[in-house]
């Protein structure tokens, strides 16, 4: 069964901190893999895709890594923000068509 | 700017009650989506739509159906809301079958009394 799992469920972390969110896929055949940030009572917004090639990928603070063999992802937050506080949510594509499954997401919130 | 618009953001209806929750993107695009995300479990698709007049079923779809009509509208109706249906819905788009990105709504919080 094709499962996208993330960890950590929640995170607290102090304001100018680094963090890192896991996600774990065991989607076959792989498409890409996209992350997306959840901000609250919004809906989600693309941060980065990762096509199979692909091992790490930056928008600004956010670095998204891939590790195709192990099927791991991770999105890396530099220096975070007050703004940063929202659900990230994983999603993997199937290699075929618009077959995404989805994780359950990692909730982050940055306190100052 | 591109946009998804979801035509309620928060409603609350009775148990029986027909509800109708109106989607509409100004992108164009052919494919649309409705999820429903609940704590705990992510997004969960309902059904989805790759044309005008044409519907696939997602994982969960009992208890809905979706009526398009129109290229730019998807609308996700529960023709007898029950209590278990209460969630946040989220309308998404995305242009064909490649990289696929999603287009989301605001959402909307639908509860059921």
């Amino acid at each position: 069964k094709n499962q996208v799992e993330q960890s950590p469920q929640s995170l607290i972390i102090l304001e100018g901190k680094n963090c890192t969110l896991q996600c774990n896929y065991t989607v076959s055949p792989f498409s890409n893999l996209r992350w997306y940030k959840q901000d609250t009572g919004r809906g989600p917004v693309s941060l980065t895709i990762m096509t199979f090639s692909e091992n790490t990928k930056s928008n600004g603070r956010y670095t998204a890594t891939l590790d195709a063999d192990t099927k791991q992802s991770s999105l890396h937050i530099t220096a975070s923000q007050l703004s940063d506080s929202a659900s990230y949510i994983c999603v993997v594509s199937l290699n075929a068509g618009n077959m995404l499954t989805f994780g359950g997401g990692t909730r982050l919130m940055v306190k100052p | 700017d591109v946009k998804v618009t979801q035509s309620s953001r928060y409603l609350v209806k009775r148990t029986g009650e027909k509800v109708f929750l109106e989607c509409v993107q100004d992108m164009d695009h052919e494919n649309m989506f409705w999820y429903r995300q609940d704590p705990g479990l992510g997004l969960r698709l309902i059904y989805f739509s790759y044309d005008v007049k044409m519907k696939e079923k997602g994982d969960i779809p009992e208890g809905y159906s979706v009526s398009r009509e129109k290229k730019e509208r998807f609308s996700l109706i529960l023709e007898s809301a029950s209590t278990n249906q209460t969630s946040m819905y989220l309308c998404a788009s995305n242009r064909g079958i490649d990289t696929g990105e999603l287009f989301f709504g605001e959402g909307s919080r639908l509860t059921v009394l």
